[in-house]
């Protein structure tokens, strides 16, 4: 299918194991993020990627981990989940740096027990 | 860096009434503004852009925002609100090198009939 997928949509895990989600893109899209999206805070930038095997944090990173390998794929590893990081985890995707508009998956609903 | 504010969390609304949405911006460089639309229990929608040109921009289904650079504003606006359009609506600003995302907390429109 063409487009942005995220997987899983909806994940309970516990406090301390480790959870990764996934994110793929079909454009050979350049640049792709991932946010997290809280009451009241709105969305903020956890890490992006300009490209393969270039990532830069962004405003919350601590807790998180991305990885790069293909253009296509970026997924987000929790690496010992906290009950404050249950969330909604949005990832989008754009071309290059002219290329302005973000566009979203579908969300990733994560709660940590 | 670049912030957006939006003081209105909430804003309830009868149906075919008007409606502003605000949006401040702080930035030190050029910037890119755009409006999302978030309807319930789903990813992130563009709505409409300001990249340059006319400071008025519209939307195919009736909102319009106007860039204003003196008051580093970017408020949205409908002239007559549908029950449809009831969603959480999000302001955004890019610029600089990196040209990544930043968003306000959202504010929640309410269309009441």
């Amino acid at each position: 299918d063409a487009g942005i997928t995220q997987s899983p949509r909806y994940k309970i895990t516990e406090t301390g194991r480790q959870v990764t989600l996934m994110c793929h893109q079909t454009w050979s899209h350049s640049y792709m993020f991932w946010y997290r999206q809280d009451l009241g805070h709105g969305l903020r930038l956890i890490y992006y990627s300009a490209a393969a095997d270039i990532t830069d944090k962004g405003e919350v990173p601590d807790g998180y981990v991305v990885s790069r390998s293909k253009t296509e794929n970026f997924p987000l590893t929790l690496e010992s989940a906290t009950r404050s990081q249950t969330s909604v985890y949005f990832c989008a995707s754009r071309g290059g740096a002219g290329a302005n508009v973000l566009t979203f998956g579908a969300g990733s609903r994560l709660t940590v027990l | 860096a670049q912030s957006v504010t939006q003081l209105d969390s909430q804003v309830p609304v009868f149906e075919e009434a008007p409606v502003e949405l605000r949006c401040n911006y702080s930035s030190s460089v050029s910037v890119y503004l755009f409006w999302y639309v978030q309807y319930p229990n789903q990813g992130l929608q563009l709505l409409l852009k300001y990249l340059s040109g006319s400071t008025l921009v519209e939307s195919i289904n009736g909102f319009e925002a106007e860039f204003n650079k003196s008051q580093t504003s970017f408020h949205l606006r409908k002239p007559s609100v549908h029950i449809s359009d009831t969603a959480e609506y999000f302001c955004a600003v890019s610029g600089g090198a990196t040209n990544k995302l930043i968003f306000g907390t959202g504010t929640l429109l309410a269309v009441q009939p």
